[in-house]
């Protein structure tokens, strides 16, 4: 049972436009969301974080929007550059106290000069 | 470099034969985890330890898979009698107490051949 989802395996965006990264999930007790970015042959590089008590969060050309009730969270990277192509996951957590991290398959992010 | 390390980057071996990795996290971090990534997909959670106890481990993590933390610093990952369906990327992580943001290492990659 796949409880985080990225639908999309590829998107491909022209520089400097908005990327948005999309993520579904199935649990409603996810409490933590977190995105990780991956280059070949390095581990998982975090970016961003959001609680489920907020439904925005920003840093730098990093956002992050946390819909509940949809249970569906997005990351918007603008302007995007050369260097965002990576593959991008979405992760949850579950509860207070828990330290395991649920993973989406991943979307891989190619942006084009 | 202060990241998170482990060796060896790459692993193969004869199916049956016993194989194991090694993560040093980050100096100051107590929390230490175990993931196993295959292709086109996310990362799974094998394990976590807080210092040197594990307190958490996956049902993924069958009776052929062994995970230490001795002194709360490094830790090992054994595979006894490998299959081929143990290929895969290994991946270690830590992260302070608080708000739960792992830092990975580059991984393992095992081939079992």
């Amino acid at each position: 049972d796949q409880q985080v989802k990225q639908n999309s395996p590829s998107l491909s965006v022209q520089e400097g436009r908005i990327s948005i990264l999309n993520c579904d999930y199935t649990n409603s007790m996810f409490d933590y969301f977190l995105w990780y970015k991956k280059y070949p042959a390095e581990g998982p590089t975090f970016l961003i974080s959001i609680s489920s008590i907020k439904d925005k969060n920003e840093d730098g050309r990093f956002t992050v929007f946390l819909n509940k009730s949809a249970k569906h969270l997005s990351l918007h990277i603008v302007p995007s550059q050369p260097g965002d192509s990576a593959v991008y996951f979405c992760a949850a957590k579950e509860g207070e106290g828990a330290q395991k991290l649920v993973f989406g398959q991943g979307t891989r992010l190619t942006i084009n000069p | 470099d202060t990241g998170v390390s482990q060796d060896p980057r790459h692993k193969i071996t004869k199916r049956g034969q016993n194989v194991t990795f090694r993560c040093d996290p980050i100096s100051e971090h107590n929390r230490l985890y175990w993931y196993r990534q295959t292709l086109g997909q996310g990362p799974e959670f094998l394990t976590y330890f807080q210092n040197e106890a594990q307190l958490e481990k996956s049902r993924l993590l069958s009776d052929r898979f062994s995970a230490e933390r001795p002194k709360g610093s490094f830790s090992t990952l054994e595979i006894q009698r490998t299959e081929q369906g143990d290929s895969a990327m290994y991946l270690c992580a830590s992260s302070l107490q608080g708000p739960l943001t792992p830092f990975f290492g580059s991984g393992t990659r095992l081939t079992v051949v």
